[in-house]
């Protein structure tokens, strides 16, 4: 069963506004992480942002924060301020601590362009 | 300092024949992960190593697949009698320990004829 789904194969934004990329999740295990990858075209994945599911707080990270729904099970990225430099694939992944401790599942992705 | 190295970057062999791929992780980092991405997907788990033993295998998709990390440190995955299906982008991973988030290598491209 799919586990991470990121709704949006692509998406738009123009440089210096904000955008949020989608992401929704499906687990029983009451422990888990979110995270957030950015894939540029050179292939390499980079880290930008985790949330527990014990966070209290919406995790942030400069330009990065991320939009957690707990109850929804969703963990929206948003960048404020988009630059050229944001253009690439981004990765939405989740990990179980009970269940399946080893296995971080990832969604399909999202890509996004930045307009000039 | 340095990040998480895979060589070679891009390897091209006939089908049926044996390959290995090797990761060098960041200094220190004693858990390691391989991931097979796929064109248009996102990564897919292999295995995980917590210092030199296999944690966990359950994401290797057959037994042609196999990884050893003998030292703790550097690893190789290694894919016997080659298919065109295994054609992808092979992803190494490490991080400080379980818990932490994980920096990944740029990749190794297999293409297999």
């Amino acid at each position: 069963a799919q586990k991470i789904t990121q709704t949006q194969p692509g998406m738009f934004v123009q440089e210096k506004e904000a955008v949020t990329l989608d992401c929704t999740y499906d687990t029983s295990d009451p422990s888990y992480g979110l995270f957030w990858y950015k894939q540029p075209s050179s292939g390499e994945m980079i880290f930008l942002i985790y949330q527990g599911s014990y966070d209290q707080q919406n995790a942030t990270e400069g330009r990065y924060s991320l939009n957690f729904q707990k109850a929804r099970k969703s963990a929206n990225l948003v960048i404020s301020a988009s630059q050229l430099g944001d253009s690439a694939m981004y990765f939405c992944a989740m990990r179980e601590v009970q269940y399946n401790n080893n296995d971080m599942r990832f969604g399909a992705g999202t890509r996004l362009t930045v307009k000039p | 300092g340095a990040g998480v190295s895979q060589t070679p970057s891009n390897k091209v062999t006939e089908k049926g024949k044996y390959v290995e791929l090797r990761c060098d992780p960041i200094s220190g980092h004693t858990a390691l992960y391989w991931y097979r991405q796929s064109l248009g997907q996102g990564p897919e788990f292999l295995i995980y190593f917590q210092g030199t033993g296999a944690a966990d295998d359950s994401g290797l998709p057959n037994d042609r697949f196999f990884a050893v990390r003998p030292e703790g440190s550097v690893s190789t995955l290694k894919i016997q009698r080659t298919e065109r299906g295994d054609s992808a982008v092979y992803l190494c991973a490490s991080s400080l320990s379980y818990h932490n988030e994980q920096f990944f290598g740029p990749g190794t491209r297999l293409t297999v004829l």
